[in-house]
C-alpha cells in the first residue's frame, strides 16, 4: 500500500471555477502535511503546508483530517495560471521520511 | 534565484558506466536529499544526508552511491548505470526545525540509459 496516495486526475475545470483535490495517507504517526506545485518539467515547489486547523493562503485553502487520515486542497476562482500538478506530501516524523503522492493534474481552461 | 543547483541538467550514457550526478546548495543547510521521479511513482527517496559525513538510504537506494564531505554538496553516483535508472533525479534540501520542514528542490537533472 502507498504511504500517499492521490487522485490523479487530469482535472479540467475553466476559469473562475472552484476545484479540490484529495489525498489520503496511511501511517497515523504522520506529523506534517504539505501541498506542492510542480509545473511541467520543474522542480516541485511548496504550495502551502497543511496545518491541524486547516489555513488560507489567498484562494488556497487546505484542510487536514487526522480521523480519517486525509487532506485536502481547496482552490477557489481558478486561474490560467493555476494549471499544473500538485503534488500531497507527507512527513512521517520530524526526520527524513518524506512520501509525495503521484500527484493530481489540474488545467485550467479559458 | 538559484539556491540549489545540479548539474548535469540532462545526460544520456550507457548501460554499465558510472555517472555521478552533482548538487550544490549556498544557504548551508543541514539535510540534503536525492529523489527520484518517475511515472506511476510520483517522487520516491533515494538517499538523504543529516549533516556532512552523515548519509541513509531511503525508499530506493540500490545502485547508488552518495557522499556528503562538505556541507553545501551531496552528489549523487550510480555506479554501472541500468536502464530502470532512466528517470528525473531530484536534490533538495532543507534548513531543519526551524523551516518547518519545508524542502527546497533543484531543477532536477534528466538522466537516460541506453
Amino acid at each position: 500500500r502507498k504511504e500517499v496516495e492521490q487522485d490523479p486526475g487530469p482535472f479540467n475545470v475553466p476559469e473562475g471555477a472552484t476545484v479540490a483535490f484529495n489525498c489520503t495517507y496511511s501511517n497515523s504517526a504522520s506529523q506534517s502535511f504539505f501541498w506542492y506545485r510542480q509545473d511541467c518539467r520543474k522542480e516541485p515547489k511548496l504550495l502551502m503546508s497543511v496545518y491541524s486547523s486547516g489555513n488560507e493562503d489567498g484562494r488556497f485553502t487546505a484542510q487536514l483530517n487526522r480521523a480519517s487520515q486525509y487532506i485536502s486542497l481547496l482552490i477557489r476562482d481558478s486561474k490560467l495560471s493555476d494549471s499544473a500538478t500538485y503534488l500531497c506530501v507527507v512527513n512521517i516524523n520530524t526526520g527524513n521520511q518524506f512520501y509525495f503522492g503521484t500527484g493530481t493534474s489540474l488545467t485550467v481552461i479559458p | 534565484d538559484a539556491g540549489i543547483t545540479q548539474s548535469p541538467r540532462y545526460k544520456i550514457t550507457e548501460t554499465g558506466r558510472q555517472v555521478t550526478l552533482m548538487c550544490h546548495q549556498i544557504w548551508s543547510h543541514s539535510y540534503m536529499f536525492w529523489y527520484r521521479q518517475d511515472l506511476g511513482h510520483g517522487l520516491r527517496l533515494i538517499y538523504y544526508s543529516a549533516a556532512a559525513d552523515i548519509t541513509d538510504k531511503g525508499e530506493v537506494p540500490d545502485g547508488y552511491v552518495v557522499s556528503r564531505s562538505k556541507t553545501e554538496n551531496f552528489p549523487l553516483t550510480l555506479e554501472s548505470a541500468t536502464r530502470s535508472q532512466t528517470s528525473v533525479y531530484f536534490c533538495a534540501s532543507r534548513q531543519g526545525a526551524q523551516d518547518k520542514n519545508i524542502q527546497y528542490f533543484g531543477a532536477g537533472t534528466r538522466l537516460s540509459v541506453l
